[in-house]
């Protein structure tokens, strides 16, 4: 079983709707969570950043962690075309060393 | 957010011949830099961690040989394909960590024919 567990997608929506974007992980010792969103080509971008359980709203964006059933989740609200990238969740102990998923690709389509 | 910039963006090499990568923070110190190599639809996979002013930390399975990292100050390091195959083909992204979060160049496209 990989550290981090992610749903290589791709996902497609249509532009408008909610994304939900997920990962799961077995080493309890995460205590930073992140999202990172990557167009093609270009190096991953930080989207949202975390610690520990709860929610983190940004604009469109909410990250959610569930530390007890260690899942984290992603959600995009009125989705848009320019949203449709490959979402990569991160995750570390605080060694400053992050363990990637393997991203979900998205699709949102006008 | 912090900045990383990585230089270039994309580079075409003869087989057998070296290419430099450069990751510069442009905002913040790092003493600590990452690489990594893409491949496509693949994840990030971890290829060594650049420590400034000491030598580099390898991941099981890279060849420190061939992939000669510099980090010589606490805003560059420099990733060196040495030797240069097709095989070493790929797509290579550098990151810092600042502020808890891992910031990340633009990555360099690297295609050896």
């Amino acid at each position: 079983q990989k550290e981090v567990e992610q749903d290589p997608g791709p996902l497609s929506v249509p532009e408008g709707a909610i994304v939900s974007l997920n990962c799961t992980y077995s080493n309890s010792a995460f205590q930073y969570f992140m999202w990172y969103r990557q167009y093609s080509r270009k190096g991953p971008e930080l989207l949202m950043y975390t610690y520990s359980s709860g929610n983190k709203e940004d604009g469109r964006f909410t990250a959610q962690v569930d530390k007890s059933s260690k899942y984290i989740s992603l959600f995009i609200r009125d989705s848009q075309p320019s949203d449709s990238a490959t979402y990569l969740c991160a995750m570390e102990t605080g060694s400053y060393i992050p363990t990637f998923g393997r991203g979900t690709s998205l699709i949102v389509h006008p | 957010g912090a900045v990383v910039s990585q230089h270039p963006s994309w580079v075409i090499c003869k087989s057998g011949t070296s290419v430099k990568i450069e990751c510069r923070s442009l905002d913040f110190q790092a003493t600590t830099m990452f690489w990594y190599r893409q491949f496509p639809k693949q994840s990030l996979m971890l290829m060594a961690t650049s420590n400034e002013g000491s030598k580099a930390t390898y991941e099981q399975g890279v060849e420190k040989d061939k992939f000669l990292i510099n980090h010589a100050s606490l805003t560059l390091s420099t990733l060196t394909v040495t030797s240069a195959h097709p095989e070493d083909s790929s797509f290579y992204i550098c990151s810092a960590s600042a502020q808890g979060a891992a910031f990340f160049g633009q990555g360099t496209r690297l295609t050896v024919v």
